[in-house]
């Protein structure tokens, strides 16, 4: 049963180029997390998503980043332009359907992938 | 809005030292998880336990121990007989009860507390 698989591992940009991160969850999770982690820093909250539905993309800068989880194959975060200000290692997390009601059991854990390093030159 | 604050940012220990990492939180929600996460130097992030809001009951595992006071709204992390394997940074994170109007389901997490441990 393989974890939540994240490629690439590392990826080096210059300025102005597009990066694409992508993240394949859990077998059986509908539900992706992205999370980035700046140096020195805990990481933040990017957005969620359920299949080809994005649920809250309150943590997403306003520009050049976005993300999509299609129905089909592995969910992308896209940042185009890239600045050296977007290296960071980015952290997608997955869940398995979220269940209504049952106070205590509704919580579904989310499972980290490894990261993925991404460095603008 | 939620805060975790982590306000240790470096420890630096004697191998077989105890060691105490703290945690603090602020939520407005009445329904709330609470997380501690351990980075090794290889970088990916390992769940060491979770804790809900309804049970303040310390934990205990192996040669970690956890205290949680809702009171002082404190999560904090012990390590016993510290080793060099547990060299790391250490994060608390905290996230609401789903469904409960507590916001996004992201994890709010501290910066981190970075654990050497000193053969």
């Amino acid at each position: 049963n393989a974890g939540v698989m994240q490629n690439p591992r590392h990826l080096v940009r210059r300025r102005g180029q597009e990066a694409r991160l992508r993240c394949s969850p859990m077998k059986g999770h509908s539900h992706v997390y992205w999370y980035r982690q700046l140096p020195e820093e805990g990481l933040k909250f990017m957005v969620y998503l359920q299949k080809e539905n994005i649920i809250d993309e309150s943590g997403m800068p306003k520009e050049r980043f976005s993300a999509e989880f299609p129905k089909e194959g592995p969910s992308i975060l896209r940042i185009q332009q890239v600045v050296r200000g977007d290296s960071a290692a980015y952290f997608c997390a997955s869940s398995p359907f979220q269940l209504a009601g049952g106070l205590l059991s509704s919580y579904n854990e989310q499972f980290f992938g490894p990261g993925t390093r991404l460095t603008v030159l | 809005a939620q805060k975790v604050t982590q306000a240790q940012t470096e420890i630096s220990v004697v191998e077989k030292e105890d060691v105490t990492l703290d945690c603090v939180y602020e939520t407005r929600d009445t329904t709330y998880y609470l997380f501690w996460y351990k980075q090794p130097p290889s970088g990916e992030l390992v769940f060491l336990i979770r804790r809900n809001s309804f049970d303040e009951q310390n934990e205990i595992s192996g040669r970690y121990s956890w205290n949680f006071q809702k009171s002082t709204s404190s999560f904090n992390f012990t390590i016993t007989a510290s080793q060099v394997v547990d060299s790391a940074v250490y994060f608390c994170a905290l996230t609401p009860l789903p469904y409960s109007g507590g916001g996004a389901d992201g994890l709010t997490f501290g910066k981190g507390t970075h654990l050497i441990i000193q053969p």
